[in-house]
């Protein structure tokens, strides 16, 4: 089957480091995508990972370990706009984008 | 400015009448795509579509229909609406291909009585 996990919430604090986690089961693969979701808005493109290691994007970076079907996204000096939806996707192949159901992070203050 | 436009943002309907969800782009995207976002389950995709006149089911295709009739349109028929076709929907849209991401619309909050 298809499957995709990642936390459903998670909270950190303002200036901190926090990590999303998520594993992946999917039929094929080619690349893992991480998407920000603020509440009541359309998902916005992150990252796409579809060799082994890091990207580095600025606060954001995205890990992406083939062999353990395992991806994390790291957001460095979070800021209380980063509260939102991170979302987790694998493309399965051809035209099919499978979706994990989201992670909700909490910046506090 | 690149956008995916979905009309309406909101809407309100009685089971069994007829409704059209638009969306239209104008990125030039071959790969176009509805998916519902539901609490818990995430973002499942309904139908897509990889050109003119070529589209095909994703995970939740029944009670759906689409159509591909020009490139920059993707609207999403649902004839009979029932009260578990509530939901959020998006529409996207990608130069196709693994690597593309996904450029998504406003959504579309749909509920049905």
């Amino acid at each position: 089957g298809q499957n995709i996990d990642q936390p459903t919430e998670m909270t950190a604090t303002e200036g901190a480091i926090v990590q999303i986690n998520c594993t992946y089961q999917t039929s094929g693969f080619n690349g893992l995508f991480w998407y920000q979701q603020h509440a009541g808005e359309a998902p916005t493109f992150l990252s796409y990972n579809v060799l082994d290691g890091l990207e580095e994007k600025g606060r954001f970076s995205s890990f992406l370990s083939r062999s353990k079907g395992y991806s994390y996204l790291l957001l460095k000096e979070l800021q209380m706009k980063d509260s939102a939806s991170y979302l987790c996707a694998s493309n399965t192949g051809g035209f099919k984008t499978i979706f994990g159901a989201g992670t909700r992070l909490f910046v506090k203050a | 400015e690149a956008q995916v436009t979905q009309n309406p943002r909101y809407l309100i309907t009685v089971t069994g009448k007829k409704l059209t969800v638009t969306c239209s782009q104008n990125m030039n995207h071959e790969y176009m795509s509805w998916y519902r976002q539901d609490p818990g389950l995430g973002l499942r995709q309904i139908y897509y579509s990889m050109n003119v006149e070529v589209t095909d089911k994703g995970d939740v295709p029944e009670g759906y229909k689409v159509s591909r009739k020009e490139k920059r349109n993707f609207p999403l028929i649902l004839e009979s609406p029932s009260p578990n076709q509530t939901s959020l929907y998006f529409c996207a849209s990608s130069l196709g291909g693994a690597r593309a991401p996904l450029h998504f619309g406003n959504g579309t909050r749909l509920t049905v009585t």
